[in-house]
């Protein structure tokens, strides 16, 4: 168990709709991240936060926005989903951002979605 | 932009045999290298790490790690794999820049198959 929880385990829904994924870091790290693993694309960098600020985007489609919040939670908000948008969203952690001793992430189970 | 290559997708051996994943990157100045597992169904785990020091890195399971500088390469070697190693493994990078860390750029993976 890394200590990173994520909810649900399963998502289904259809297209069109709205979903959001939840993420509790472990205790006492500041940073979280989102990932979205996909078969054809692998494992992509989709938004950073740390300490309730966004401090970095790699490649998230303006449908999707996350946010964390006071207690440090995440969640992940996709919107108007496609089909191609089925995918396995991991949640990482890590302490922070400074020294290279602190940048080891953490992953949680993960949530499958499926956009039916 | 920096990236990462796995050159085997999908590795099938006999129990006992050796094994090395190829992992190599593009980016020409400091990084710290990570192995990662994805056992079926399971979270991502961090196998082993290099930040700096002996380029030889060991980590969990019997698994090590060689960096080479010169080519880029961040190989992962065991010498005798039992069926339960059959996962996914991930080879990540991320790039050390004025103190801080960049995000985590990840291969796209590599299947291992232990057969019995």
């Amino acid at each position: 168990d890394s200590g990173v929880t994520q909810t649900p385990k399963h998502l289904i829904t259809a297209t069109g709709q709205r979903v959001t994924l939840r993420c509790s870091p472990r205790s006492g790290d500041l940073s979280v991240y989102w990932y979205q693993q996909s078969l054809d694309q692998g494992l992509q960098f989709l938004i950073q936060y740390y300490n309730g600020e966004e401090r970095a985007k790699g490649n998230i489609l303006e449908r999707f926005s996350a946010q964390q919040f006071p207690d440090l939670h995440s969640e992940l908000n996709l919107s108007s989903l496609e089909l191609g948008d089925s995918a396995l969203y991991f949640c990482a952690s890590s302490v922070g951002l400074l020294g290279p001793a602190k940048n080891i992430q953490y992953f949680g189970a993960g949530t499958r979605l499926s956009v039916l | 932009a920096q990236s990462v290559s796995q050159h085997n997708h999908h590795v099938i051996l006999s129990e006992a045999a050796s094994l090395e994943l190829g992992c190599n990157y593009s980016y020409g100045g400091t990084v710290n290298l990570f192995w990662y597992v994805q056992y079926p169904g399971q979270h991502l785990q961090l196998l082993l790490k290099y930040f700096s020091g002996d380029p030889l890195v060991k980590g969990i399971k019997g698994f090590e790690a060689e960096f080479i500088k010169s080519k880029f390469s961040f190989n992962l070697r065991k010498p005798s794999v039992q069926w339960s190693d059959t996962a996914e493994y991930f080879c990540a990078v991320n790039a050390v820049y004025g103190g801080s860390q960049g995000n985590l750029i990840f291969g796209k993976g590599t299947k291992l198959s232990v057969k019995p």
